[in-house]
């Protein structure tokens, strides 16, 4: 069973420049939360996708954008950069929506912006 | 406002003694909750779980939780430290009954001395 993975590792950007995440699901799992960890602090939650579409999102603008595949895989896009968009962007998956459900992490993008 | 606090920015315990990380909560409702630890450069993996019944949880690792309603808490404990657990500890709540955001505290950082 292959766990959670995240591409990039790392990446620099520029101010005002877009940047695209992805994240690979774990085999069974329909769900998928993104989450922002600036330095020195706890993930804040961006949104979740739940079988293709958006189902909830955290109070980040709309150039934080994503996607949901068929294959349940997801993308994060964000436009416009920002030096505050700094930060360890993190995907977890889980087997369905909803509180309860144990959400397994990747490692993280760490995405610096000069 | 749903909240996490986790009061301690970092500890630090002697390999072998004891360990209590705090964490007190703000929700409407009883919450899910959960510890996850961070290592350096990885993602976070979920150490317990606390959903209804038996208010002390067991996980892995030798860590266990005491969920007390009436003090907002649910504080992680280790009878014994080992050199190895040394990492951020994250506290978070989910939403009891559908919903989708899991909020997590700012962490606590726990150093290990031999």
């Amino acid at each position: 069973e292959t766990g959670v993975t995240q591409s990039p590792t790392h990446l620099i950007k520029t101010r005002g420049q877009q940047v695209t995440l992805r994240c690979s699901s774990q085999s069974g799992h329909n769900t998928v939360s993104w989450y922002q960890q600036a330095l020195g602090q706890g993930p804040q939650f961006i949104f979740q996708y739940y079988r293709e579409e958006e189902n909830g999102r955290g109070n980040f603008p709309p150039r934080f954008s994503g996607l949901q595949f068929p294959n349940y895989s997801s993308e994060l896009n964000v436009n416009a950069l920002e030096l505050d968009d700094s930060a360890l962007y993190l995907c977890a998956s889980s087997a369905t929506s909803g509180g309860y459900n144990e959400q397994f992490f990747g490692p993280g993008t760490r995405l610096t912006v000069l | 406002a749903q909240s996490v606090t986790q009061p301690d920015i970092h500890i630090t315990v002697s390999e072998g003694a004891s360990l209590e990380l705090r964490c007190n909560y703000s929700y409407g409702a009883t919450p899910y909750l959960f510890w996850y630890v961070q290592s350096p450069g990885q993602g976070l993996q979920l150490l317990l779980k606390y959903f209804s019944g038996d208010t002390l949880v067991q996980g892995i690792k030798g860590f266990e939780a005491e969920f007390k309603r009436s003090q907002s808490s649910f504080n992680l404990r280790k009878p014994s430290v080992h050199w190895s657990d040394a990492a951020e500890y994250f506290c978070a709540v989910g939403p009891h009954t559908g919903g989708f955001k899991t909020i997590f505290g700012a962490g606590t950082r726990l150093f290990v001395k031999a």
